[in-house]
């Protein structure tokens, strides 16, 4: 049964710093892994996608990365501002042949201005 | 471009009362349908999900139901809301295997 995992649950660090965000999974056999963003009380945010055959995405200051040997995947976010503040979670979908995605519980980030 | 519509954003409701969430999606057809919950503090789980009208898979029992009467339309209904239904639910779609795109959720709370 697939599990996944996001540590640190919160994070709090200056504006401008560069910070990662960590995302695991237990079952290594995937087609491919989402990065979300989620305010509070809204829905998420699609980020990145990374497809099995990929190791890495970017978008503008975002990169994500997989290592699905490891069952592994990281976030980063380079030169952080208050903007940047939200819950960021990582899912992966299941290995059932269907197209239910498993969510992690999610990493609370703070930006301090 | 595709839109995905949800309400409404917040119900406050008494236990015992039936309960219909609607979700419509625009620009896009045949597209797969996700009914979410997530409960304060803690990660999504999926309730339902759908590949086409009429198939509907349940991943948790509950008094729960979902319904896909059109291509793009999702609706979660319960005839008698319980204390424990309380909580952010979301509707989602993708195509395939690509990224999955959330509505803005509805606040339930039942008193």
């Amino acid at each position: 049964k697939q599990e996944v995992t996001q540590i640190p649950a919160a994070l709090s660090v200056p504006e401008g710093e560069n910070l990662v965000l960590n995302c695991s999974f237990t079952d290594s056999a995937i087609y491919n892994l989402q990065w979300f963003r989620q305010d509070p009380g809204k829905g998420l945010t699609s980020l990145l996608l990374i497809q099995s055959s990929q190791r890495e995405q970017t978008s503008g200051r975002l990169n994500a990365s997989l290592d699905k040997s490891s069952g592994r995947s990281t976030l980063y976010i380079a030169a952080s501002q208050p903007g940047d503040s939200a819950t960021y979670l990582c899912a992966v979908p299941t290995t059932s042949g269907t197209y239910k995605y498993i969510f992690g519980t999610g990493t609370r980030l703070k930006v301090l201005a | 471009s595709q839109t995905i519509h949800q309400w409404p954003a917040t119900l406050v409701q008494p236990v015992g009362s039936p309960l219909s969430l609607e979700c419509t999606v625009e620009g896009t057809s045949n597209p797969n349908l996700y009914w979410y919950r997530q409960a304060a503090g803690r990660g999504l789980q999926l309730l339902f999900y759908s590949v086409g009208i009429g198939q509907i898979s349940s991943e948790v029992p509950q008094n729960l139901s979902a319904s896909r009467p059109q291509d793009r339309q999702f609706i979660l209904s319960s005839k008698k809301l319980l204390l424990s239904d309380s909580g952010f639910y979301l509707c989602a779609w993708n195509q395939g295997e690509e990224k999955l795109f959330f509505g803005s959720g509805t606040q339930l709370s039942v008193l």
